[in-house]
């Protein structure tokens, strides 16, 4: 149990094009998900924290209006990088934490390679 | 802030040998701390998972260890496989629902 999809895997995209990410929780609900940004050679850095109806909170740095994210429902959330850049590809990953039996414990996607061209 | 430190960041051993990755973090006030595996391109592979109340957990030839008060963990692979080669992270909870704070990683390369 506790699986954490992501799609797509990878994407390609031109410069200037917004691309959307979905994390879904499969088997249980997400009250919050996180998503972090994986640099070549660099280890995962958090870009937001997301509640389920609630707004995302950023983390110093992350522009909220170029990475939108939104949490709709106990089971997605999706994080749309508007207008994409060079600088913007990057391994993106998304986790998610329920409640209950499942306790705090964070569940981690298989991630999302972006590369704008 | 919570900082996380990994050394070494890179480390090659033949088969068979016994080896230990390094974890430090400055806030000795953690919720829990967990070690991922993270293999090129790839995601995150949960191995072990430290209360803040624990010493230690084991899985198979895993073995980590947390020392709060000193503010650092080991993880203890024993009798290394080539199959083990891949990073390995360390990740530090500092609170229930927070968000996790990784040290860069240790890249291991198993010889056979």
């Amino acid at each position: 149990g506790a699986v954490v999809s992501q799609h797509p895997s990878w994407v390609i995209c031109k410069s200037g094009t917004s691309v959307k990410i979905e994390c879904r929780s499969l088997d249980f609900q997400a009250t919050t998900m996180f998503w972090y940004r994986q640099f070549p050679k660099q280890s995962l850095m958090l870009m937001a924290t997301s509640n389920e109806g609630s707004k995302a909170t950023y983390e110093q740095g992350v522009e909220k209006d170029k990475f939108l994210i939104n949490h709709a429902s106990l089971t997605l959330s999706t994080l749309t990088v508007t207008s994409a850049h060079p600088e913007d590809s990057s391994f993106y990953i998304c986790s998610a934490s329920g409640s209950g039996v499942l306790g705090d414990t964070q569940y981690f996607g298989p991630g999302t390679r972006l590369t704008v061209l | 802030k919570q900082e996380v430190t990994q050394i070494p960041a890179a480390l090659s051993v033949p088969e068979g040998e016994n080896l230990v990755l390094n974890c430090s973090f400055t806030d000795s006030a953690i919720y829990n701390l967990q070690w991922f595996r993270q293999d090129p391109g790839k995601g995150l592979t949960s191995l072990l998972l430290i209360q803040s109340s624990q010493r230690e957990q084991t899985s198979g030839r895993l073995n980590a260890s947390l020392d709060k008060s000193s503010g650092r963990s080991t993880l203890y692979i024993a009798a290394s496989q080539p199959g083990d080669s891949a990073t390995y992270l360390c990740a530090v909870n500092s609170n229930s629902g927070y968000a996790l704070n990784f040290g860069k990683g240790t890249s291991l390369l198993v010889t056979p």
